[in-house]
Protein backbone atom coordinates (compact mmCIF):
# COMPACT_ATOMS: atom_id res chain seq x y z
CA UNK A 1 0.00 0.00 0.00
CA UNK A 2 1.78 3.41 -0.89
CA UNK A 3 -0.68 5.90 1.07
CA UNK A 4 -3.18 7.81 0.72
CA UNK A 5 -3.20 9.04 -2.71
CA UNK A 6 -5.08 12.49 -4.15
CA UNK A 7 -5.69 13.78 -7.70
CA UNK A 8 -4.61 16.11 -9.29
CA UNK A 9 -2.20 17.29 -7.25
CA UNK A 10 -2.49 21.40 -8.87
CA UNK A 11 -5.92 22.41 -10.63
CA UNK A 12 -5.91 25.87 -12.08
CA UNK A 13 -9.55 26.96 -13.15
CA UNK A 14 -11.46 29.72 -14.19
CA UNK A 15 -13.96 31.41 -11.71
CA UNK A 16 -17.40 29.61 -12.69
CA UNK A 17 -15.79 26.48 -13.87
CA UNK A 18 -16.51 22.91 -11.68
CA UNK A 19 -14.25 21.10 -10.43
CA UNK A 20 -13.69 16.97 -9.10
CA UNK A 21 -10.57 15.88 -6.86
CA UNK A 22 -10.14 12.02 -5.97
CA UNK A 23 -9.15 10.62 -3.15
CA UNK A 24 -7.66 6.94 -3.11
CA UNK A 25 -7.63 6.01 0.78
CA UNK A 26 -5.65 3.30 2.30
CA UNK A 27 -7.50 0.16 1.39
CA UNK A 28 -8.42 -1.63 4.94
CA UNK A 29 -9.36 2.33 6.53
CA UNK A 30 -13.05 2.50 6.62
CA UNK A 31 -12.87 6.48 7.76
CA UNK A 32 -12.22 9.29 5.01
CA UNK A 33 -12.19 13.08 5.76
CA UNK A 34 -11.71 16.06 3.71
CA UNK A 35 -10.74 19.58 4.61
CA UNK A 36 -9.33 22.43 3.25
CA UNK A 37 -6.48 24.39 4.51
CA UNK A 38 -5.73 28.25 3.62
CA UNK A 39 -2.16 29.51 4.01
CA UNK A 40 -1.00 30.06 7.50
CA UNK A 41 -4.10 28.50 8.90
CA UNK A 42 -4.84 24.47 10.34
CA UNK A 43 -6.85 22.52 8.13
CA UNK A 44 -10.59 23.19 8.18
CA UNK A 45 -13.29 20.40 8.74
CA UNK A 46 -15.05 20.09 5.34
CA UNK A 47 -16.55 16.08 5.67
CA UNK A 48 -15.83 12.48 6.55
CA UNK A 49 -17.46 8.56 5.55
CA UNK A 50 -17.76 5.97 7.57
CA UNK A 51 -17.47 3.20 4.79
CA UNK A 52 -20.07 4.70 2.18
CA UNK A 53 -21.92 6.88 4.35
CA UNK A 54 -21.25 10.35 4.79
CA UNK A 55 -21.73 11.24 8.81
CA UNK A 56 -21.53 15.23 9.13
CA UNK A 57 -20.87 17.76 6.56
CA UNK A 58 -19.79 21.27 7.48
CA UNK A 59 -22.08 23.60 8.51
CA UNK A 60 -19.86 26.32 6.85
CA UNK A 61 -19.49 24.50 3.27
CA UNK A 62 -22.23 25.71 0.88
CA UNK A 63 -24.17 23.53 -1.07
CA UNK A 64 -21.75 24.19 -4.05
CA UNK A 65 -19.90 21.44 -2.80
CA UNK A 66 -20.81 17.35 -2.51
CA UNK A 67 -18.89 14.54 -1.69
CA UNK A 68 -19.35 11.19 -2.35
CA UNK A 69 -17.93 7.82 -1.40
CA UNK A 70 -19.78 5.47 -3.15
CA UNK A 71 -18.21 2.42 -2.98
CA UNK A 72 -16.57 2.91 0.95
CA UNK A 73 -13.52 3.12 -0.90
CA UNK A 74 -12.17 6.13 -3.16
CA UNK A 75 -13.89 9.62 -2.50
CA UNK A 76 -14.53 12.26 -5.00
CA UNK A 77 -15.13 16.25 -3.87
CA UNK A 78 -17.03 18.07 -6.66
CA UNK A 79 -17.23 22.07 -6.32
CA UNK A 80 -19.63 23.75 -8.77
CA UNK A 81 -19.25 27.51 -9.66
CA UNK A 82 -15.73 27.62 -8.44
CA UNK A 83 -15.16 31.25 -6.56
CA UNK A 84 -11.84 32.86 -5.96
CA UNK A 85 -12.96 32.42 -1.73
CA UNK A 86 -12.39 28.72 -2.82
CA UNK A 87 -8.73 28.95 -3.91
CA UNK A 88 -6.82 26.56 -0.99
CA UNK A 89 -5.01 23.19 -0.52
CA UNK A 90 -7.93 20.42 -0.21
CA UNK A 91 -6.72 17.79 1.99
CA UNK A 92 -7.88 14.37 2.25
CA UNK A 93 -7.17 11.94 4.78
CA UNK A 94 -7.81 8.32 6.21
CA UNK A 95 -8.47 5.98 8.98
CA UNK A 96 -9.04 3.03 10.60
CA UNK A 97 -11.49 4.35 13.32
CA UNK A 98 -10.94 1.03 15.62
CA UNK A 99 -7.77 1.94 15.94
CA UNK A 100 -7.81 5.68 17.50
CA UNK A 101 -8.47 7.51 14.98
CA UNK A 102 -4.71 8.19 13.87
CA UNK A 103 -5.20 10.10 10.31
CA UNK A 104 -3.28 9.35 7.62
CA UNK A 105 -2.82 11.91 4.85
CA UNK A 106 -2.76 12.40 1.26
CA UNK A 107 -0.20 15.27 -0.29
CA UNK A 108 -3.47 17.41 -1.24
CA UNK A 109 -5.11 18.91 -3.99
CA UNK A 110 -3.82 22.86 -4.70
CA UNK A 111 -6.96 24.59 -6.30
CA UNK A 112 -6.44 28.43 -7.92
CA UNK A 113 -8.94 29.68 -8.81
CA UNK A 114 -9.14 32.39 -11.44
CA UNK B 1 -14.95 25.07 12.09
CA UNK B 2 -11.87 24.80 14.47
CA UNK B 3 -11.72 23.38 17.71
CA UNK B 4 -8.21 23.51 19.05
CA UNK B 5 -6.55 26.81 19.50
CA UNK B 6 -2.44 26.70 19.43
CA UNK B 7 -0.29 29.14 21.38
CA UNK B 8 2.03 30.32 20.48
CA UNK B 9 0.86 31.28 17.03
CA UNK B 10 4.94 31.26 15.59
CA UNK B 11 8.11 30.22 17.81
CA UNK B 12 11.67 30.88 16.69
CA UNK B 13 14.12 28.99 19.32
CA UNK B 14 18.16 27.96 18.98
CA UNK B 15 18.88 24.99 17.65
CA UNK B 16 19.61 22.21 20.74
CA UNK B 17 17.19 24.27 22.84
CA UNK B 18 13.42 22.69 23.75
CA UNK B 19 10.48 23.96 22.11
CA UNK B 20 7.17 24.13 23.83
CA UNK B 21 3.26 24.32 22.06
CA UNK B 22 0.26 24.12 23.90
CA UNK B 23 -3.12 23.95 22.95
CA UNK B 24 -6.70 24.74 24.36
CA UNK B 25 -9.49 23.14 23.30
CA UNK B 26 -13.62 23.84 24.06
CA UNK B 27 -15.74 20.65 24.51
CA UNK B 28 -15.17 17.18 25.72
CA UNK B 29 -12.68 15.19 23.67
CA UNK B 30 -12.17 11.22 23.66
CA UNK B 31 -8.16 12.01 22.65
CA UNK B 32 -6.07 13.96 21.57
CA UNK B 33 -3.74 14.09 18.47
CA UNK B 34 -0.52 16.04 17.53
CA UNK B 35 0.57 16.53 14.13
CA UNK B 36 3.58 18.08 11.94
CA UNK B 37 3.38 19.63 8.46
CA UNK B 38 6.31 20.61 6.37
CA UNK B 39 5.74 23.52 4.36
CA UNK B 40 3.77 22.45 1.29
CA UNK B 41 3.18 18.78 2.19
CA UNK B 42 0.39 16.75 3.99
CA UNK B 43 0.49 16.34 7.95
CA UNK B 44 2.19 13.53 9.42
CA UNK B 45 0.57 12.46 12.88
CA UNK B 46 3.18 12.46 15.62
CA UNK B 47 1.51 11.60 18.99
CA UNK B 48 -2.21 10.42 20.39
CA UNK B 49 -2.99 10.72 24.00
CA UNK B 50 -6.46 9.93 24.99
CA UNK B 51 -8.56 11.23 27.39
CA UNK B 52 -7.60 9.04 30.20
CA UNK B 53 -4.13 9.61 29.94
CA UNK B 54 -2.09 12.47 31.08
CA UNK B 55 1.45 11.89 30.00
CA UNK B 56 2.75 10.48 26.59
CA UNK B 57 6.28 10.37 25.64
CA UNK B 58 7.83 9.63 21.94
CA UNK B 59 11.36 9.79 21.65
CA UNK B 60 12.26 13.67 21.72
CA UNK B 61 8.41 14.27 22.21
CA UNK B 62 6.33 14.82 25.43
CA UNK B 63 2.77 15.35 25.23
CA UNK B 64 0.56 16.18 28.04
CA UNK B 65 -2.76 16.52 28.39
CA UNK B 66 -5.50 18.56 31.05
CA UNK B 67 -8.48 17.41 30.60
CA UNK B 68 -9.59 19.71 33.78
CA UNK B 69 -8.39 22.87 32.09
CA UNK B 70 -9.22 21.56 28.50
CA UNK B 71 -5.47 21.76 27.07
CA UNK B 72 -2.92 19.97 26.03
CA UNK B 73 1.26 20.94 25.36
CA UNK B 74 3.65 19.30 23.05
CA UNK B 75 7.59 19.69 24.43
CA UNK B 76 10.07 19.18 21.54
CA UNK B 77 13.46 18.48 23.45
CA UNK B 78 16.99 18.97 21.40
CA UNK B 79 15.39 20.35 19.00
CA UNK B 80 17.22 20.18 15.20
CA UNK B 81 16.65 21.89 12.15
CA UNK B 82 14.58 19.39 11.02
CA UNK B 83 12.15 20.26 13.44
CA UNK B 84 11.11 23.32 11.46
CA UNK B 85 7.62 22.82 10.34
CA UNK B 86 4.24 23.83 11.86
CA UNK B 87 2.62 21.59 14.35
CA UNK B 88 -1.10 21.37 14.78
CA UNK B 89 -3.41 19.75 17.64
CA UNK B 90 -6.35 18.15 16.37
CA UNK B 91 -8.80 16.12 18.86
CA UNK B 92 -12.08 13.93 18.46
CA UNK B 93 -15.03 15.33 20.02
CA UNK B 94 -18.06 13.20 21.18
CA UNK B 95 -18.57 9.93 22.59
CA UNK B 96 -16.78 6.60 21.59
CA UNK B 97 -18.57 5.04 18.59
CA UNK B 98 -20.98 8.48 18.45
CA UNK B 99 -21.20 9.26 14.88
CA UNK B 100 -20.15 12.94 15.75
CA UNK B 101 -16.52 12.08 16.62
CA UNK B 102 -14.67 14.30 13.89
CA UNK B 103 -11.52 15.43 14.00
CA UNK B 104 -11.24 19.12 14.13
CA UNK B 105 -7.72 20.77 13.78
CA UNK B 106 -6.40 23.93 15.83
CA UNK B 107 -4.71 26.92 13.64
CA UNK B 108 -1.47 25.76 14.48
CA UNK B 109 2.63 26.68 15.82
CA UNK B 110 4.74 27.72 13.34
CA UNK B 111 8.37 26.39 14.76
CA UNK B 112 11.41 27.77 13.51
CA UNK B 113 15.16 26.34 14.72
CA UNK B 114 17.77 28.26 14.42
CA UNK B 115 20.88 26.82 13.31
Amino acid sequence: DTGVSQNPRHKITKRGQNVTFRCDPISEHNRLYWYRQTLGQGPEFLTYFQNEAQLEKSRLLSDRFSAERPKGSFSTLEIQRTEQGDSAMYLCASSFKAQGEKLLFGSGTQLSVL
Amino acid sequence: SQQGEEDPQALSIQEGENATMNCSYKTSINNLQWYRQNSGRGLVHLILIRSNEREKHSGRLRVTLDTSKKSSSLLITASRAADTASYFCATAQGLTMNRDDKIIFGKGTRLHILP
